[in-house]
């Protein structure tokens, strides 16, 4: 997978809208960006993929610009369940064995 | 469909004792993981099995052993508990390669080692 850079922690309110940056500078063409969300006490799920421009689903949205270096998990306002550990990971659609998840942002969601 | 189910969901232990976390998904999943996650740290991948009769060594394999002798079974051993084997495991299970993030976590299994 490509090597990922996203923020450690961060905090909002309830009713914010809350976006999580990940950098990836090093993406291949074929690679796809996702996010999976990890609530406390849980394994992670996957919440969001995509390759380029924007994808929205029932729990968020990923803005990806043109050059795809970047990409924004945007949570829209966010509640006290959203507080998780949300991961950005970049790699291709198949073909591995196994995933490397990294750190993820913890996000805290206070009243 | 109960998915990936991981037991016990917590256990103490001595160290220098041994035990066994069993994982059971009922997906028909050919790929099976072991996690373990500590603060600070995010996931970290111990073994990894990509079919019925295989394991692999994935991250940080040392002091665990694994097993996969029925599809749907993951076992993984502590033949001497450590303190530093104080961890959460997360058992994870996916289809197979078609698609790399196809995957379904356990709820957890806290152990100390005391």
């Amino acid at each position: 997978l490509a090597k990922t850079t996203q923020p450690i922690s961060m905090d909002s309110y309830e009713g914010q809208e809350v976006n999580i940056t990940c950098s990836h500078n090093n993406i291949a063409t074929n690679d796809y960006i996702t996010w999976y969300q990890q609530f406390p006490s849980q394994g992670p799920r996957f919440i969001i993929q995509g390759y380029k421009t924007k994808v929205t689903n029932e729990v968020a949205s990923l803005f990806i610009p043109a050059d795809r270096k970047s990409s924004t998990l945007s949570l829209p306002r966010v509640s006290l369940s959203d507080t998780a550990v949300y991961y950005c990971l970049v790699g291709p659609y198949s073909g591995y064995s196994t995933l490397t998840f990294g750190k993820g942002t913890m996000l805290l969601v206070s009243p | 469909n109960a998915g990936v189910t991981q037991t016990p969901k917590f256990r103490v232990l001595k160290t220098g004792q041994s035990m066994t976390l069993l994982c059971a998904q009922d997906m028909n999943h050919e790929y099976m993981y072991w996690y373990r996650q500590d603060p600070g740290m995010g996931l970290r991948l111990i073994h990894y099995s990509v079919g019925e009769g295989t394991t692999a060594k994935g991250e940080v394999p040392d002091g665990y052993n694994v097993s996969r002798l029925k599809k749907q079974n993951f076992l993984l051993g502590l033949e001497s508990a450590a303190p530093s084997q104080t961890s959460v495991y997360f058992c994870a299970s996916r289809p197979d390669s078609s698609f790399n993030y196809g995957y379904t976590f356990g709820s957890g299994t806290r152990l100390t080692v005391v």
